[in-house]
């Protein structure tokens, strides 16, 4: 079956740095989105990759490990706004995204 | 960017009534349009997948009955939900993808809060 598997919350301090951490298993692959979504609101993109290593976009940076199914979404200088869910979303050979139930982030003064 | 519109915001109606709820790609045209459901604190769930000028993908365990999805255009989708129950009051969601060729990336609907009384 496909999965995905991340925390399901996490607390940080504003201006630190939080890695939020995704595994995965799907049917074929095709790259893996990771998005904000604020509560009441539709999710927003941050970052798409689909070869192996880091993409660093500002103070957002993704990584992914094909043969690991895993990837991770870092964020720096942690500002309130960013208090959000963080979903992970493989996409997989039909090119569909694979939903799961996202990271709600914390962050803290 | 690519912007994605959706109509209305937000809409309450009574039960046993329709419902009808717009996507439109402002700027680009959408070959695929994904509509999902989001219930509160839960994960996005896909309803269908439509490509302009074909019937709906619906997932399973979605009436395609009671959720009719209509691609017309390479610029508009529209979802009606027939006969809404309180049930069916939650947070709707559009997607629209251009060509596979072009991008594997969906733009995001603001999304329409629907609420059955």
């Amino acid at each position: 079956g496909q999965n995905i598997d991340q925390p399901t919350e996490m607390t940080a301090t504003e201006g630190a740095i939080v890695q939020i951490n995704c595994t995965y298993q799907t049917s074929g692959f095709n790259g893996l989105f990771w998005y904000q979504q604020h509560a009441g609101e539709a999710p927003t993109f941050l970052s798409y990759n689909v070869l192996d290593g880091l993409e660093e976009k500002g103070r957002f940076s993704s990584f992914l490990s094909r043969s690991k199914g895993y990837s991770y979404l870092l964020l720096k200088e942690l500002q309130m706004k960013d208090s959000a869910s963080y979903l992970c979303a493989p996409m997989d050979s039909n090119y569909q995204l694979i939903w799961g139930a996202g990271t709600k982030l914390i962050i803290k003064p | 960017g690519a912007v994605v519109s959706q109509h209305p915001s937000w809409v309450i109606c009574k039960s046993g009534t329709s419902v009808k709820i717009e996507c439109r790609s402002l700027d680009f045209q959408a070959t695929t349009m994904f509509w999902y459901r989001q219930f509160p604190k839960q994960s996005l769930m896909l309803m269908a997948t439509s490509n302009e000028g074909s019937k709906a993908t619906y997932e399973q365990g979605v009436e395609k009955d009671k959720f009719l999805i209509n691609h017309a255009s390479l610029t508009l989708s529209t979802l009606t939900v027939t006969s809404a129950h309180p049930e069916d009051s939650s947070f709707y969601i559009c997607s629209a993808r251009a060509g596979l060729a072009e991008s594997l990336r969906g733009y995001f609907g603001p999304g329409t809060r629907l609420t059955v009384t």
